[in-house]
């Protein structure tokens, strides 16, 4: 059961800016756990696309960027391309949970 | 390159068992921890459960759905990960990825995913 909140969807044109939320609690995000993000296009597995709230791995564009405040986490994505039409997860760490590890709810983002 | 490769996917009615492998290149995998996570079909991402580096202890952690039905473990010297799931319910319908679980006490996350293996839990 997930205790990282995200929209189930946003959409933007070609060249928008769009953003996804994930909002957690005090037991994760709160707690100072760090955020990731991955990004899962039509029928693939994931890829990490944010670690530790804010960085890229090599090869992700720099037109993502994640940040942190508070109980809350957020993907940007700016200049939206086609090739960006997929679902996004955000990802923590819970202390009060049996599981350590949890996933947000996913997003999908739409490519108008 | 790092390349994880799950295999052992397929049909098996409720109350079976089936036993997943992943196997592992490119990089240490002794030294690496490793996690199972899924995906039932058409929903989201669930952490499945993780096994330590021997190094760290070589412990094991499960998600409270798959508790005491679940096993993880490894064959370092095979590079493989295994998972070894009794007692299959419905629900764990899924496609099961395997990944490698890197990072800190305050930031694990996982960084390279193989491209899953499909259980279908069906009579």
């Amino acid at each position: 059961q997930s205790v990282l909140t995200q929209p189930p969807s946003v959409s933007g044109a070609p060249g928008q800016r769009v953003t996804i939320s994930c909002t957690a609690s005090s037991s994760n995000i709160g707690a100072g756990y760090d955020v990731h993000w991955y990004q899962q296009l039509p029928g693939t597995a994931p890829k990490l696309l944010i670690y530790g709230n804010s960085n890229r791995p090599s090869g992700v564009p720099d037109r993502f960027s994640g940040s942190k405040s508070g109980t809350s986490a957020s993907l940007a994505i700016t200049g939206l391309q086609a090739e960006d039409e997929a679902d996004y997860y955000c990802q923590s760490y819970d202390s009060s949970l049996s599981a350590p590890y949890v996933f947000g709810t996913g997003t999908k983002v739409t490519v108008l | 390159e790092v390349q994880l490769v799950e295999s052992g996917g397929g049909l098996v009615k409720p109350g079976g068992s089936l036993r997943l492998s992943c196997a592992a290149s490119g990089f240490t995998f002794t030294n690496a921890w490793m996690s199972w996570v899924r995906q039932a079909p058409g929903k989201g991402l669930e952490w499945v459960g993780r096994l330590k580096s021997k190094t760290d202890g070589g412990t094991t952690d499960y998600a409270a759905p798959v508790k005491g039905r679940f096993t993880i473990s490894r064959d370092d010297s095979k590079n493989t990960l295994y998972l070894q799931m009794n007692s299959l319910k419905t629900e764990d319908t899924a496609v099961y990825y395997c990944t490698t679980d890197t990072g800190s006490d305050y930031g694990r996350k996982f960084e390279y995913w193989g491209q899953g293996t499909l259980v279908t839990v069906s009579s």
